[in-house]
């Protein structure tokens, strides 16, 4: 089973700046997740998609952020215009409902695309 | 507001020994616990979780133990390896209504050094 797919791997921009990442999920997961992983700490759930809807984005700054999931499949990540508090790694992770332990959700993530801003 | 925290920011273990990481909480809603392993340059992978009606999960070289009274959780690994050098986070979720969601609230994460 192919894993999730992110990209780019690396972006460096400066301030005020637009950036976009991409991600893929595992084929057939419904449930997408947007994380932003901060140096030295844990990652911070941005948005969370059930298919193409939105679950929960309380914690996306929108006034600078954005995400879209058309389609149900694939999905992009939005900042615009970039602070440097915005360096960190954007994780992208899906999930499928049931595995293991019922009601338990397992998250496969990505491999994450690094964002520096000058 | 830190719901969940690993205290320890470091872990420095002998090859063979036992290796102890340590996590707390402070959200009572939280009803499912996750461990990650992470490599640099790598997304996080899932290592082992325990649900809040156990106390104990085993799955090969690794034992979560959780004390719900303490809102405390342990990592055990028992044999530590060097391949086990990674940073491991903690991360906890709360059911709603019988429908569980995959938010997960991740600890500030625990580098463990294995050394050979």
């Amino acid at each position: 089973e192919a894993g999730v797919a992110q990209s780019p791997r690396y972006k460096i921009i400066e301030k005020r700046q637009s950036v976009a990442f991409w991600c893929n999920p595992i084929s057939g997961h419904a449930t997408l997740y947007w994380y932003q992983q901060i140096l030295g700490q844990g990652p911070k759930l941005l948005i969370q998609f059930q298919n193409n809807g939105v679950v929960d984005d309380s914690q996306l700054p929108k006034d600078r952020f954005s995400a879209e999931r058309l389609k149900g499949v694939d999905s992009t990540l939005k900042i615009q215009p970039a602070k440097l508090e915005d360096s960190a790694v954007y994780l992208c992770a899906s999930n499928q409902r049931g595995h293991g332990i019922p009601g338990a959700n397992v998250l496969t993530f990505g491999a994450g695309s690094r964002l520096t801003v000058l | 507001d830190q719901q969940v925290k690993q205290n320890s920011p470091s872990l420095s273990v002998q090859e063979g020994r036992i290796s102890i990481l340590n996590c707390d909480y402070t959200n009572s809603m939280f009803d499912y616990f996750l461990w990650y392993k992470k490599y640099p340059a790598e997304g996080p992978t899932f290592l082992i979780s325990i649900s809040s009606i156990k106390d104990k999960n085993e799955d090969g070289r690794f034992t979560v133990f959780l004390n719900k009274s303490a809102k405390h959780l342990s990592l055990h690994i028992v044999p530590s390896q060097p391949g086990d050098s990674a940073v491991y986070f903690c991360a906890a979720s709360a059911s709603a209504g019988g429908t569980s969601y995959g938010k997960l609230t991740f600890g500030q994460g625990t580098i463990l050094t294995v050394h050979p």
